[in-house]
């Protein structure tokens, strides 16, 4: 049972390209989430599914999309990626649909913009 | 709008002390509230949580936190850390049900041991 899984770990880009970070679940939750880490600010809620076929925005959606492939599968993709977007990313799952309760992190992707 | 202050960014306690992180929220009806640990380089794991019912919660690793209404607090606290206990701590509040609100965190508190 791994959890919560992404890939890739670690990534450069340079501003204007694009790129998709995924994340897959093997716990068979409803709900995930993709969230942004900046020192001081805390984790911030990009966009969320609260069940498969479903996304929402969050606190700070502009310049991403997001793709719920299946129940597994949340995909987080930078169309034009801005030197703004240097963060580090999580994604997170959790049982009830839409509901607040525990959320399972995965360990991260720490994105570099230049 | 929801909200929650972690007022402490950053505290230092020798190993085998006492710790109180301090978390103050604000929410119009009741809260659904978390803390959750990062250590370094790693996702965040769920210490504790609490819904309704008893105000003072256990959680892993010994910690605990307590419930004030009256204060909008919900202060995590340990008896006697350890080493192991290093990490930044992020509280959060939500509703129960993700509408127009959602879950949200504190910026975090930093803590550091030292021997």
């Amino acid at each position: 049972n791994a959890g919560v899984t992404q890939t890739p770990k670690f990534q450069v880009l340079k501003t204007g390209q694009s790129m998709t970070l995924q994340c897959a679940q093997d716990m068979n939750h409803n709900s995930m989430y993709w969230y942004r880490q900046d020192p001081g600010m805390g984790l911030r809620l990009i966009y969320y599914s609260a069940s498969e076929g479903t996304t929402d925005k969050g606190e700070v959606p502009n310049g991403y999309n997001v793709s719920r492939l299946n129940k597994r599968e949340f995909s987080l993709r930078l169309e034009s990626a801005a030197p703004s977007q240097t963060s580090v990313y999580f994604c997170a799952s959790s049982v009830p649909p839409g509901g607040t309760d525990t959320q399972y992190f995965g360990p991260g992707t720490r994105l570099t913009v230049l | 709008a929801q909200s929650v202050t972690q007022p402490d960014i950053h505290i230092t306690v020798s190993e085998g002390a006492s710790l109180e992180l301090r978390c103050n929220y604000s929410y119009g009806a009741t809260p659904y509230l978390f803390w959750y640990v990062q250590s370094p380089g790693q996702g965040l794991q769920l210490l504790l949580k609490y819904f309704s019912g008893d105000t003072l919660v256990q959680g892993i690793k010994g910690f605990e936190a307590e419930f004030k209404r009256s204060q909008s607090s919900f202060n995590l606290r340990k008896p006697s850390v350890h080493w192991s206990d290093a990490a930044e701590y992020f509280c959060a509040v939500g509703p129960k049900y993700f509408g127009n609100e959602k879950l949200t965190f504190g910026t975090g508190t930093r803590l550091t041991i030292i021997p």
